[in-house]
């Protein structure tokens, strides 16, 4: 890929509130597409990730995203989300037949009460 | 099963120095990857390595070097330190490699802090 593209850094939204963070990438062949989310002085975790088939996916503490190929977005979305949700989350994308992931800014989502 | 472990946490350091840092991968796992994460930049990859071999590396500059041992456990060395060099620097493993049906897991970073 390219480039992965996050366009929002930040994102506040209240509890229970739904959520949809960004992401849209440059790639002229095929890619994988990965969600993580790393919270405070922590590693990166694995959300959810788009290999091959359905294009809507389903990960950890309710999160999904949906691959749209022809808008090259893979957005990340929660119907109700929780405090514990404040994290930074980072899309990602590998390019099909290359080993590099290549990694979005980041969006600081800051879930208020 | 214990995770990724880097050391140390936390280091600071001044213009010019050098610096090690260690990243100890999960059992088993042979690819370990290292990663620069500043704000704004997220993250930026700067190499892989398997079975003691490099395999893949980022576009950073010759001071970037590292090295893995027989055991998998890596160390990453950054040489003659720059204001810039400041950031998380995250550590990854996995079982065969960087590709998209190896999933990584990450350590928690070692913060390095120039001055």
């Amino acid at each position: 890929a390219q480039s992965v593209t996050q366009l929002d850094s930040q994102v506040p939204v209240f509890e229970e509130a739904p959520v949809e963070l960004r992401c849209n990438y440059s790639s002229s062949v095929s890619v994988y597409l990965f969600w993580y989310v790393q919270y405070p002085n922590q590693g990166l975790q694995l959300l959810l990730k788009y290999l091959s088939g359905s294009t809507l996916v389903k990960g950890i503490n309710g999160f999904e995203a949906e691959f749209n190929k022809s808008q090259t977005s893979f957005h990340l979305r929660k119907p109700s989300v929780h405090i514990s949700d404040t994290a930074e989350y980072f899309c990602a994308v590998i390019e099909a037949g290359t080993y590099k992931y290549i990694f979005g800014t980041g969006t600081r989502l800051k879930v208020l009460a | 099963k214990a995770g990724v472990t880097q050391t140390p946490r936390y280091l600071i350091k001044t213009r010019g120095q050098q610096v090690t840092l260690s990243c100890s991968p999960i059992s088993g796992h042979r690819s370990v990857s290292w990663y620069q994460q500043t704000p704004g930049q997220g993250l930026q990859f700067l190499f892989e390595y398997f079975s003691e071999t490099q395999r893949n590396k980022g576009n950073f500059p010759g001071r970037f070097s590292g090295r893995q041992f027989s055991n998998s456990r890596s160390e990453m060395n950054v040489s003659t330190l720059e204001l810039g060099d400041s950031a998380l620097y995250l550590c990854a493993s996995s079982l065969a490699g960087t590709g998209a049906y190896n999933e990584q897991f990450f350590g928690p970073g070692t913060r390095l802090t120039v001055l």
